[in-house]
């Protein structure tokens, strides 16, 4: 284990419904990170938080909407998403946004989520 | 464009034999390169992490190149287990100045399935 963990691990919901992704990090990290990751397709890179404030939104439709109550969690609420919506959502986190080059992000397990 | 492309996209041996998988990049400047392992059903684990100025790098049965001139690396697998069956992942890091950290494009991934 990575020390991220990420609930629930599988998610189908239909396109009206609303529903939020959570992670926790038990590393005592500072940056936490969501990314997409679609069927043959690299990572995209969503959103970035570094102590509890948003330091990256790489143009991610509003029906993506981040939370950052504290540097231990974070979570990502869903609304009216779309069938192409539909992916593996993984959470990372690491000690600091990248100041250090050679930093590490730790994934956790992700969220396999189905838009029907 | 920053891009990070791998080769092959699919690769299928035997186990116990060994394996060469290739990554191509044109990110620039460059901080430094990575390999992840990605089991199915998980997120992406680090395997090695190389500056410019290093050419090789092992972990074990897993042996990294970079030639930063070519913009080039591979990752080696020696005597292949059905445990290797997994997506190694090719990250390259690159410094945004503007906001002072380093950021990570990610390539699609090679899909390597060792069969018995």
């Amino acid at each position: 284990e990575t020390g991220v963990t990420q609930t629930p691990r599988h998610l189908v919901m239909g396109m009206t419904n609303k529903k939020s992704l959570k992670c926790e990090q038990h590393l005592g990290h500072n940056a936490m990170y969501w990314y997409k990751q679609s069927a043959k397709k690299p990572l995209e890179l969503m959103f970035v938080y570094s102590l509890e404030e948003r330091v990256e939104n790489n143009s991610v439709p509003s029906r993506f909407s981040p939370e950052c109550p504290n540097s231990s969690h974070l979570f990502l609420h869903l609304h009216t998403l779309q069938p192409e919506d539909s992916a593996l959502y993984l959470c990372a986190s690491s000690q600091d946004p990248g100041t250090d080059p050679s930093y590490e992000q730790y994934f956790g397990p992700g969220t396999r989520l189905t838009v029907t | 464009k920053n891009q990070v492309e791998q080769s092959p996209q699919s690769l299928i041996i035997l186990e116990g034999k060994n394996c060469t998988l290739q990554c191509n990049y044109t990110v620039s400047p460059f901080s430094n390169l990575r390999w992840y392992k990605q089991d199915t059903g998980r997120g992406p684990v680090s395997l090695t992490i190389m500056t410019f100025s290093e050419n090789t790098k092992s972990n074990g049965r897993y042996t990294a190149t970079l030639d930063a001139d070519t913009k080039q690396s591979s990752l080696h697998i020696t005597a292949s287990q059905l445990s290797d069956s997994a997506s190694y992942i090719c990250v390259v890091s690159f410094p945004v100045f503007s906001g002072g950290y380093n950021k990570l494009i990610f390539g699609a991934g090679t899909r390597l399935a060792v069969h018995p």
